[in-house]
């Protein structure tokens, strides 16, 4: 597609479920990152890929939280057994290669955890 | 990051004045700043960048100021319209960390009224 494509685009789960969140970046972009903005908040880096190289983990929060690229497009953020703090905007932005900016971004998934 | 002296959380003005957000970065060695423009349920749209070896850049009806001295960071939207009306987040980053992810201020709402 045109943008970066996140899906699902809401999502509702409860406390102590695993949930996954879908990025499809710009076709021919080989940097994708994921962000978390909370609610009035700015946002907060997670985790980044560029190409076949090994991901920066260095942002995600815990543990639970875990991201796979496959095949240098789609990535997927999982979170296990989520916690209520885990409510956020989860957004993901792609660049063409690593330094190249700006980056563009996706709509995001809202998550809410009950 | 922002300074609490320069952040202003929300920002008022009338249809067609000019409007001026201001942000102070905390890294001297940031070298690429930009600013998105977030509206709701929406994802962070790109609107204009500077690197560090420029002190201005100007696009349609927007400007970036930068003032690499006291480490502050404009955007100024000219004849501000109500379709202007959203959340402003500057970034920064110095291409070095964290896989050149972005650092992102608290932002400031304009509310546009006509």
């Amino acid at each position: 597609g045109a943008g970066v494509s996140q899906s699902p685009s809401n999502k509702v789960t409860e406390k102590g479920k695993d949930v996954e969140l879908r990025c499809d970046p710009i076709s021919g972009h080989t940097a994708l990152y994921w962000y978390r903005q909370s609610l009035g908040q700015g946002l907060e880096f997670l985790i980044y890929f560029q190409g076949n190289s090994a991901p920066d983990k260095s942002g995600l929060p815990s543990d639970r939280f875990s991201a796979e690229r496959t095949g240098g497009s789609v990535s997927t953020l999982t979170i296990q057994r989520t916690q209520q703090e885990d409510s956020a905007v989860y957004l993901c932005a792609s660049s063409p290669d690593r330094g190249s900016q700006p980056q563009h971004f996706g709509d995001g998934t809202r998550l809410s955890i009950l | 990051g922002e300074s609490v002296g320069l952040h202003l959380p929300t920002l008022s003005v009338q249809e067609g004045d000019n409007s001026i957000i201001n942000c102070a970065y905390s890294n001297s060695a940031s070298d690429y700043f930009i600013w998105y423009k977030q509206e709701s349920g929406k994802g962070p749209q790109f609107i204009i960048d500077i690197r560090s070896n420029m002190d201005k850049r100007q696009g349609q009806r927007v400007t970036v100021l930068l003032n690499k001295t006291v480490k502050h960071l404009s955007l100024q939207i000219a004849a501000t319209q109500p379709g202007d009306s959203a959340v402003y987040f500057c970034a920064e980053n110095t291409g070095h960390q964290a896989g050149t992810a972005l650092i992102f201020g608290k932002g400031t709402t304009l509310s546009v009224s006509s």
